[in-house]
């Protein structure tokens, strides 16, 4: 069974630090993984795509790798903005595409 | 809007009622799931759908949970006799690819 932790679960840093979250997952046979920001009360919003034949997936400030053989992926946030305050989740997908594997998340507080 | 719609937002209902949610997912996906979240966890895995077809149910899904996806396009989740350990947080999404979250509605049982 997929289990998926992510560390840390907060983090506060203050604005323009550079910033790395981490996600660990148990079975490396995934199909693809995804990270999601998730404001207070609201639904998800996804961030990066990377599918098992990719290393990683750049978006402006964000960058996302993947390692499958060592079940690791980070976030990679750089000059961080009080406005990426939010939890990120990430989610490993199973090897048919079919069922998404949640973490726990990271809570990011950046401070102005 | 061409995301993933979920009506209501928010919905309180006391012990007991019946409560039904509807998700619009992106129209050309054929791919659409239902998640729970309670405070402070990950979203957990309900139920799937392959255009009309629900292929996987989790363990999470009592009798009391039935989802429905009538000619593919928009799915409903109703839950009979609700409990108050039904209270959290019930996102739909659809995929081809890339996942993409509708804004969830909350529930609440008094």
């Amino acid at each position: 069974k997929q289990e998926v932790t992510q560390i840390p679960a907060a983090l506060s840093v203050p604005e323009g630090e550079n910033l790395v979250l981490n996600c660990s997952f148990t079975d490396s046979a995934i199909y693809n993984l995804q990270w999601f920001r998730q404001d207070p009360g609201k639904g998800l919003t996804s961030l990066l795509l990377i599918q098992s034949s990719q290393r990683e997936q750049t978006s402006g400030r964000l960058n996302a790798s993947l390692d499958k053989s060592s079940g690791r992926s980070t976030l990679y946030i750089a000059a961080s903005q009080p406005g990426d305050s939010a939890t990120y989740l990430c989610a490993a997908i199973d090897n048919y595409g079919q069922n998404f594997v949640f973490g726990p998340g990271t809570r990011l507080s950046v401070l102005p | 809007d061409t995301g993933v719609s979920q009506n209501p937002r928010h919905k309180i209902t006391k012990r007991g009622q019946n409560v039904t949610f509807r998700c619009d997912p992106i129209s050309e996906h054929n791919r659409l799931y239902w998640y729970r979240q309670t405070l402070g966890q990950g979203p957990e895995f309900l139920t799937y759908f392959q255009n009309e077809a629900q292929l996987e149910k989790s363990r999470l899904l009592s009798d009391r949970f039935s989802a429905e996806r009538p000619k593919g396009s928009f799915s409903t989740l109703e839950i009979q006799r609700t409990e108050q350990g039904d209270s959290a947080m019930y996102l739909c999404a659809s995929q081809n690819t890339e996942a993409f979250f509708g804004q969830g509605t909350r529930l609440t049982v008094v």
